[in-house]
């Protein structure tokens, strides 16, 4: 069964550092997702993706995170300067695009910030 | 602000009891209910979507129920096993497809 891939599980950086999370969506999938937990805290939306733009973003998305897919498999996230808040578990999603259709979730990253 | 309540948030049963959690949300403005298993150092795996009142799933020994009338949904576990152990989460969309919003999740913990 086809799956969403995520690279790197786990990156561990420096405060004020840029990092990139990658994320390979199922291919015939039309909107993407990125999701993340804070250790202890609940799954938290952050951004979705279709039709190459943001079609809605959280209040957490704020201008240090963007979102690119760059060459039409891959989806990344990019945090330019981060924060110690900013470790988390991040997931990437997708769907295919119906309104009952489950979410499929990559394994995660596990972003380290120190 | 769309708010999903799941209870309780940890349960540990022995094999072959039989368990059920809960999931709140807001009846006005539904659109769907989704319950996925998180099994630790895995990605969350979507068990079922519910968009129906009176809607009930299966999938072997687990199955769901949803009331959306009255905002909430249960999910069964029928003679648990230890392998059944993982974070039961529930998420609602806030509109349409977008937005999943996430209750805490429901830990449950099989000893054999």
């Amino acid at each position: 069964e086809p799956e969403v891939t995520q690279t790197p599980s786990h990156q561990v950086t420096q405060m004020g550092q840029e990092v990139i999370l990658r994320c390979v969506p199922i291919s015939n999938h039309l909107y993407f997702y990125w999701y993340r937990q804070i250790l202890g805290q609940k799954v938290e939306f952050l951004v979705s993706f279709y039709n190459n733009e943001i079609s809605e973003k959280s209040e957490i998305f704020d201008d240090q995170f963007s979102v690119e897919r760059p060459d039409g498999s891959n989806f990344t996230l990019k945090i330019r300067s981060t924060k110690l808040e900013d470790s988390a578990m991040y997931f990437c999603a997708s769907i295919v695009g119906t309104g009952s259709s489950p979410l499929h979730f990559g394994n995660g990253t596990r972003l380290t910030v120190t | 602000i769309l708010n999903v309540e799941q209870s309780p948030q940890s349960l540990h049963v022995q094999e072959g009891d039989s368990t059920n959690f809960t999931c709140s949300f807001p009846s006005s403005n539904f659109y769907a209910l989704h319950w996925y298993r998180w099994e630790t150092a895995k990605s969350p795996e979507a068990l079922f979507v519910m968009t129906l009142n009176g809607d009930e799933k299966k999938k072997g020994r687990i199955s769901a129920t949803l009331n959306t009338k009255e905002g909430y949904s249960y999910l069964y576990i029928k003679g648990s096993q230890p392998e059944d152990s993982a974070t039961y989460l529930c998420a609602a969309p806030n509109t349409g497809f977008q937005k999943l919003v996430f209750g805490t999740g429901t830990r449950l913990l099989v000893s054999p």
